[in-house]
């Protein structure tokens, strides 16, 4: 079972949010770690977008609109990377990332469409 | 600005080498960590190892123990990457990326350089 694990697609329209769930494997609790979102458009490398590890410890990257947020489901054991007020722009790739056992991980990617 | 520029394409035999280099500039070379992402075409991102340049030392993926090398000549503020052993699933785009020390936060990529693996 892979690390991390990401829808592999979804759908929004444009002015609504979008919510991209990035799960962590059984057994690893996400409460504990920061879970880091980057966004990838067609022949781009991908951009850094945010980091999340609760509401007191998390960061923006640099020029990145506050309409993109990190946030976790402790239920679900998951990272979530919201992205409100959708624009046509942001029809991307969105991958999670997080350390473990001494590597960075990523997950699958979710690729984000907007329409 | 930052700016990091990588090699060329480079197209290669299985079983051989390649190695591809990632120039910095417009900020202090040693004082972030380089780090390697690999993507194969249509696939996700594929975390393969990082340095500090500083130091000079290095981590790397499991999968690519044994076949990586993370070097840097810091005098040209260059950083490379070698992979070995070459086999056509390593066919990919290869992208360098800086980060603050013992963060995630790969806040600045090279452009990529394809590495096509073929017979």
């Amino acid at each position: 079972q892979a690390v991390l694990t990401q829808p592999s697609s979804l759908s929004a329209s444009p002015g609504a949010s979008a919510s991209l769930t990035c799960t962590l494997r059984s057994g690893i609790n996400v409460g504990t770690y920061w879970i880091y979102w980057y966004q990838q458009k067609p022949g781009s490398p991908p951009q850094y977008l945010l980091k999340y590890k609760s509401d007191s410890d998390k960061q923006q990257g640099s020029g990145v609109p506050s309409r993109f947020s990190g946030s976790k489901d402790a239920s679900a054991n998951a990272g979530i990377l919201l992205i409100s007020g959708l624009q046509s722009e942001d029809e991307a790739d969105y991958y999670c990332m997080m350390w473990h056992s001494s590597a960075w991980v990523f997950g699958g990617g979710t690729k984000l469409t907007v329409l | 600005q930052v700016q990091l520029v990588q090699s060329g394409a480079e197209m290669k035999k299985p079983g051989a080498s390649v190695k591809v280099s990632c120039k910095a500039s417009g900020y202090s070379f040693t004082s972030f960590d380089f780090n390697w992402v690999r993507q194969a075409t249509g696939q996700g991102l594929e975390w393969m190892g990082w340095m500090d340049p500083n130091s000079g030392k290095t981590g790397y993926a499991q999968k690519f123990q044994g076949r990586i090398t993370m070097t840097r000549d810091t005098s040209i503020t260059t950083a490379y990457m070698e992979l070995s052993s070459l086999r056509s699933e390593d066919t990919a785009v290869y992208y360098c990326a800086k980060n603050p020390r013992a963060t995630g936060d790969f806040d600045d990529w090279g452009q990529g350089t394809l590495v096509t693996v073929s017979s």
